[in-house]
């Protein structure tokens, strides 16, 4: 069964530094999520991305962070300069065809990438 | 403002117990509604949405438009049935929206 994979499973970066997190979506899906889970906390939508571009952004997604799909496969999250507070579970998530009822809402998800900001 | 709401942290019941993760919400139009379930150590996944109005491992949820609600219900708790339960929603937008997740321990 197809699924979304993430890379890493673990990242642990010094305060200020870049950092990019890596997604696969499942191949034939056309919209893409970031979300993000501080500890203890719920899972917050950060972005979506379709066509190529960004469809919608979350008030936490600032001009930190950014989305790029540099090729067929891979879907990335780049945070520029890493914050204490940017520490969490990144998620990200694909869907295949939004607006289709069979499968709105099933949002196929990574296991995450843990980001640890020292 | 789209909002949901999940009341309880953590459910402990026993084995065969009845169990009913609350979950309302806050949506001015038509939402539809989803629960997502997290197994220790596992992905995020799908467990019902309110529209194919089905049953998924005993569990089932209605939507009650007069009270925004969107509970979760299992009539005999299973100890696999142990896990992080997520109501979520989507509105206008194909964004899912989270509640803050309700803990179900079930005892033997």
């Amino acid at each position: 069964e197809p699924e979304v994979t993430q890379t890493p499973s673990h990242q642990v970066t010094q305060m200020g530094q870049e950092v990019i997190l890596r997604c696969v979506p499942i191949s034939n899906h056309l919209y893409f999520y970031w979300y993000r889970q501080i500890l203890g906390q719920k899972v917050e939508f950060l972005v979506s991305f379709y066509n190529n571009e960004i469809s919608e952004k979350s008030e936490i997604f600032d001009d930190q962070f950014s989305v790029e799909r540099p090729d067929g496969s891979n879907f990335t999250l780049k945070i520029r300069s890493t914050k204490l507070e940017d520490s969490a579970m990144y998620f990200c998530a694909s869907i295949w065809l939004a607006g289709d009822p069979s499968s709105t809402g099933e949002l196929f998800f990574g296991e995450g990438s843990r980001l640890t900001v020292l | 403002a789209q909002r949901v709401t999940q009341p309880e942290k953590l459910l402990s019941v026993f084995k065969g117990a009845p169990v009913e993760l609350k979950c309302n919400y806050s949506y001015s139009g038509s939402p539809e509604l989803f629960w997502y379930v997290q197994y220790s150590r596992q992905r995020l996944q799908l467990l019902l949405r309110h529209i194919s109005r089905e049953s998924i491992k005993g569990f089932t949820a209605d939507l009650n438009k007069g009270e925004t609600s969107f509970h979760l219900k299992k009539p005999f708790a299973q100890e696999e049935d142990s896990a992080m339960y997520y109501c979520a929603l989507t509105g206008n937008t194909d964004k899912l929206i989270f509640g803050t997740g309700t803990r179900l321990q079930v005892f033997p």
